[in-house]
Order: structure tokens, then C-alpha cells, then sequence
């Protein structure tokens, strides 16, 4: 069964260093992943999506990710962090059901100190 | 383009009263998903909708719950009768192609008390 699973439920860094959110990912197939972003009483907002193309993607806000088949991967990074930056971050893959059924990874909370 | 829009933003109710989420999904999109999001449990699918018919309702937690979708441009959630441990964030989400590397919009969900 496909499912993600996110290493850390909290990543604290100060401003201006980089980002590092971890995922791995369980699929039989040539997976869909996703990342999510979550502020605070806000909905989902897609930071970047991987879809068998490029392995690097990159996405919104400088954010970017890898896919590493070898290592079933999917970390997500980003050079320098801003304080607006402080968010819940999920993990995100799509079940091969014939349809968009998404499965998230239980979420990663960015804590960024000035 | 305005997004997912949800309704109410925040309700609080008592219990055993009936609720109802209200959703319209983005123009054109021809998917939509109900999602619930706990602490204890995280984000779930509720159900999903295809051209306004219900393709996967696997995830409704009970008789309680029901979903419809009337036409391509709006969506109901409701509860009947509410209980305490409904209380949880719904997120409508919908998509233009039922595809598994389509990108799903979400809405700013629905906070839900039920007291």
C-alpha cells in the first residue's frame, strides 16, 4: 500500500539558514508526490508536485524537492529560511486507485526564530 | 480565480444538532473531494465526487454524515446529529482531471465545534 511517512513532527531553524523537511514514501508503482503547506488557520496550499518527470522540482517560495527513487525519497528543501516560512508541511501521495485519492503523512510543523 | 470557497468558516453548535458544510469548488473542475482534518487522525477523505456523482464515500465515518453534490458548482457536507467528537476541521478540495498527478485545490475549511 502506498503511504508517506514525514521523520519529523518539528524542525526548528533560525532565519537566513537553510530548510531540510524529511519524507519517504512507500509505493508498489511509479508514485505522484506532493508537498503541501498548512498556516496557521488557513487550508492546504501546494508548494510543489513531482509526477515522473524532472527529479528536482522546484517550486513556490524557493522551495524544492527531490525525488530519489533509490533512496524513496522526497525531502524538501529550501536555502534560506523566512520567517514567514514557519508553517505545517505535509508529504503527500496519491494512491493508484484510478483516481486522486491523496494520502498525507501525519506532518512536519516548521518552527523559524529570528 | 476565486478558489475553493467554503462555508460557514467557523461554526460552533450543540450537540445533536445537524450541520451543514457548504462548498464550490473552482470553476470547470470536475472533481471534488471532502476531507476532515483531526489531531488525533490527521487529514482523511470523506468522500470524493466525479461529474457530481459519488465515486468513493469509503472514508464517511457513519449514517451521520452525508455528502452531495447537486450540480458542478456546489457541494453539501452534513451531520445529523452532531456529536462532540466531529468536531474538526473540513476541507473541501476539487480538481480538473481525476488524474493522480493533477493538482487538488483546497478551500480554507470549515472549523467545526460541536459542544
Amino acid at each position: 500500500a502506498q503511504s508517506v511517512t514525514q521523520l519529523d513532527s518539528h524542525v526548528s531553524v533560525s532565519e537566513g539558514t537553510p530548510v531540510l523537511l524529511r519524507c519517504n514514501y512507500s509505493s508498489s508503482y511509479s508514485p505522484s508526490l506532493f508537498w503541501y503547506v498548512q498556516h496557521p488557520n488557513k487550508g492546504l496550499q501546494l508548494l510543489l508536485k513531482y509526477t515522473s518527470a524532472a527529479t528536482l522540482v522546484k517550486g513556490i517560495n524557493g522551495f524544492e524537492a527531490e525525488f530519489k527513487k533509490s533512496e524513496t525519497s522526497f525531502h524538501l528543501t529550501k536555502p534560506s529560511a523566512h520567517m514567514s516560512d514557519a508553517a505545517e508541511y505535509f508529504c503527500v501521495v496519491t494512491l493508484n486507485t484510478g483516481f486522486q485519492k491523496l494520502v498525507f503523512g501525519t506532518g512536519t510543523r516548521l518552527l523559524v526564530s529570528p | 480565480d476565486a478558489g475553493v470557497i467554503q462555508s460557514p468558516r467557523h461554526e460552533v453548535t450543540e450537540m445533536g444538532q445537524e450541520v451543514t458544510l457548504r462548498c464550490k469548488p473552482i470553476s470547470g473542475h470536475n472533481s471534488l473531494f471532502w476531507y476532515r482534518q483531526t489531531m488525533m487522525r490527521g487529514l482523511e477523505l470523506l468522500i470524493y465526487f466525479n461529474n457530481n456523482v459519488p465515486i468513493d464515500d469509503s472514508g464517511m465515518p457513519e449514517d451521520r454524515f452525508s455528502a452531495k453534490m447537486p450540480n458542478a458548482s456546489f457541494s453539501t457536507l452534513k451531520i445529523q446529529p452532531s456529536e462532540p467528537r466531529d468536531s474538526a476541521v473540513y476541507f473541501c478540495a476539487s480538481s480538473g482531471r481525476p488524474e493522480p498527478g493533477n493538482t487538488i485545490y483546497f478551500g480554507e475549511g470549515s472549523w467545526l465545534t460541536v459542544v
